[in-house]
């Protein structure tokens, strides 16, 4: 299994509060990603990372920032909480060397806005 | 733009096949097929490629079709461990970061 780490694995917490969700992967791997699910939309992708302080974003990236220090840690950030982010977070890394385009999955994080 | 997956669920019976179709309306370059087990996290099945083969492995098979920007996944001979919801994704072209947008999926029952 890709080790892929993801915390907290759990959170509550209220509207307008500040959320950072934490993904830390011992692969080495240069790609992160931050996707959201929800029933009826699937996995839609919030930012990604290719190295490094390089971030770019994805189909749903406004009330989120993202941060990358280190290699193995991608941060996701909610600087103020809302009910509408309430979902479960999943974060992701690709081999860019394996050439499949094969997403590792960290086994989630759920968080509820009250 | 999200690929669209039909049908949104289906029940089966063990040892009944199954299809899964996913379509866009954008040029593709690969398809991603992954299964996520209630509670679990997503796990990558295979990709198809622009140009490439069809592919697949054990009784899981799938086909993408350039032309109609369509791909299909075929579960033949359905198994208990097939229960899941099935997700395919999509890349409009060729990059190295696997910024793949998925679609809603679909659930599949598996009763023995």
């Amino acid at each position: 299994d890709a080790g892929i780490t993801q915390s907290p694995r759990h959170k509550v917490t209220e509207t307008g509060t500040p959320v950072t969700l934490r993904c830390h992967q011992t692969e080495n791997h240069r790609y992160m990603y931050w996707y959201r699910q929800d029933p009826g939309h699937g996995l839609r992708l919030i930012h990604y990372s290719y190295g490094v302080k390089d971030t770019d974003k994805g189909e749903v990236s406004d009330g989120y920032s993202v941060s990358r220090s280190k290699t193995e840690d991608f941060l996701l950030t909610l600087e103020s909480a809302t009910s509408s982010q309430t979902s479960v977070y999943f974060c992701a890394i690709s081999d860019e060397l394996a050439n499949t385009g094969e997403l590792f999955f960290g086994e989630g994080s759920r968080l509820t806005v009250l | 733009q999200q690929p669209v997956q039909s049908p949104q669920a289906v029940i089966l019976r063990e040892g009944e096949d199954a299809v899964i179709n996913c379509s866009s309306s954008k040029a593709l370059y690969s398809v991603h097929w992954y299964r996520q087990k209630h509670g679990e996290a997503p796990v990558f099945l295979m990709i198809l490629l622009k140009g490439g083969e069809q592919k697949g492995h054990d009784k899981i098979s799938a086909s993408f079709n350039e032309k109609k920007q369509q791909s299909s996944l075929y579960l033949t001979a359905s198994q208990l461990s097939y229960s899941g919801t099935y997700f395919c994704g999509t890349l409009p072209g060729y990059s190295s970061a696997s910024k793949i947008i998925f679609g809603s999926g679909t659930r599949l029952s598996i009763r023995p």
